[in-house]
């Protein structure tokens, strides 16, 4: 079936430095792809989306390019805050039809002054 | 955009308890709303998508006597953890699929506590 695989955490940086946090899937048809951000004690917020092979979705200085020929969707900033401390979640919705989400572990990241 | 209100935020309450959890579309209709649960430092987990004038469709394993799902109007879903045990203290977020662009919004989450 679909899935999603992120990397584990924790992931510790200090401010201002480049952050990856890889995601790489497993779905038939072409999925949407998102990734979404979860701040402590709050529920989760769209950070970015992608629906098609190639596309670049970006927001907050955020990127991540749809990758088919990788399956892969891997968030990337090239200079970090404290405030974007937070946990991330890879997810897809299937290109198959209905409205379910799937969503990877999640990956904690720390930014330190 | 679109906004998903859900509430309580936290809530505790005495073991054998009913706990009622809301979760509103503010500004748009959703015939479809999911809710999930997530375990401290894990994923979400799909519990039920919420389906508005039907019954609910439970994932396996999720208990539907223990966590009633109810989808009464378009704006509105509520989840109800039924006589409630330490073991049900977790965080519960639910989202609505809005009809418009398809996009998914998460509410807010809610806390629970079972003491």
């Amino acid at each position: 079936g679909d899935s999603v695989t992120q990397m584990e955490g924790p992931v510790t940086l200090s401010e201002e430095a480049f952050l990856t946090i890889n995601c790489t899937y497993t779905a038939t048809g072409y999925p949407s792809l998102f990734w979404y951000v979860q701040y402590p004690g709050e529920g989760l917020q769209l950070l970015l989306k992608a629906t098609k092979a190639d596309d670049k979705g970006s927001n907050k200085g955020f990127e991540a390019t749809y990758r088919k020929e990788t399956t892969s969707f891997h968030l990337e900033k090239g200079s970090v805050q404290v405030s974007d401390s937070a946990v991330y979640f890879c997810a897809l919705k299937p290109g198959t039809g209905g409205f379910k989400t799937i969503f990877g572990a999640g990956t904690r990241l720390f930014v330190k002054a | 955009g679109a906004v998903v209100s859900q509430h309580p935020s936290w809530v505790i309450c005495k073991s054998g308890t009913s706990v009622k959890i809301e979760c509103r579309s503010l500004d748009f209709q959703a015939t479809t709303m999911f809710w999930y649960r997530q375990f401290p430092k894990q994923s979400l987990m799909l519990m039920a998508t919420s389906n508005e004038g039907s019954k609910a469709t439970y994932e396996q394993g999720v208990e539907k006597d223990k966590f009633l799902i109810n989808h009464a109007s378009l704006t509105l879903s509520t989840l109800t953890v039924t006589s409630a045990h330490p073991e049900d203290s977790s965080f519960y977020i639910c989202s609505a699929r809005d009809p418009g662009d398809g996009g998914y919004t998460f509410g807010s989450g809610t806390r629970l506590t079972v003491v």
